[in-house]
């Protein structure tokens, strides 16, 4: 059972910023919220966590809504580069969930 | 530092055979995840080893198995191999069990395809 849903593509302009969001409206008061991004052929590509506040780093920020049913994934400024898919993936019982993930498009 | 590594990075093998992949962990990582993926199921956790134990296992047949060597590098085996089990196969690493995130390391996979 999916413990997060995705809309399954988005595009975005270059130098724009790219919203991605995620509902886990399932998952427990105790597990964290990790988004991975997947580039063609490779494996994925730790981005960035969350609990219950807001997170940034180099990459990306998350902005997790208060009653921890949904998040948003923010890439700042958006490059050809950032053109792959992005999972919101819960981690339970030392299990990762991996959704269908988004496959971002950025356009130049 | 090296990532994780598996070998080979592509495979066919014939309806019937048997196949061994390996993940190599970063060196330090104890903890191995498998994971297979297909354009239909997406990824899905197959089973994790630490320290030699198998700690998690996923929703599959008996036929995926696996296993760890005392230098944590892991192997997974699939017996009577069916055309359902063409996908890619990855490998996680992290320093242990719970450590996820950015201690958490995918190899670029194996991809099998069964003929």
């Amino acid at each position: 059972d999916a413990k997060t849903t995705q809309p399954p593509s988005m595009d975005c302009a270059e130098g724009r910023a790219a919203n991605l969001p995620c509902n886990h409206s399932t998952i427990s008061g105790n597990e964290y919220v990790y988004w991975y991004r997947q580039i063609h052929s490779q494996g994925p590509q730790y981005i960035i966590h969350g609990l219950k506040n807001n997170e940034t780093n180099e990459m990306a920020s998350l902005i997790i809504t208060e009653d921890r049913k949904s998040s948003t994934l923010i890439l700042p400024h958006a490059t050809l580069r950032d053109t792959a898919v992005y999972y919101c993936i819960s981690l339970t019982g030392n299990q990762f969930y991996f959704g269908t993930g988004t496959s971002l498009t950025v356009i130049p | 530092k090296a990532g994780v590594t598996q070998t080979p990075r592509y495979l066919i093998k014939t309806r019937g055979q048997q196949v061994t992949l390996s993940c190599s962990p970063i060196s330090g990582h104890r903890s191995v995840s498998w994971y297979q993926q297909t354009p239909g199921q997406g990824l899905q956790f197959l089973f994790e080893y630490f320290s030699e134990t198998q700690r998690n296992k996923g929703n599959f047949p008996g036929r995926f198995s696996g296993r760890q060597f005392s230098n944590s590098r892991s192997e997974m085996n699939v017996s009577t191999l069916e055309l359902g089990d063409s996908a890619l196969y990855l490998c996680a690493s992290s320093l242990a069990p719970g450590i996820v995130g950015y201690g958490y390391t995918f190899g670029s996979g194996t991809r099998l395809t069964v003929v």
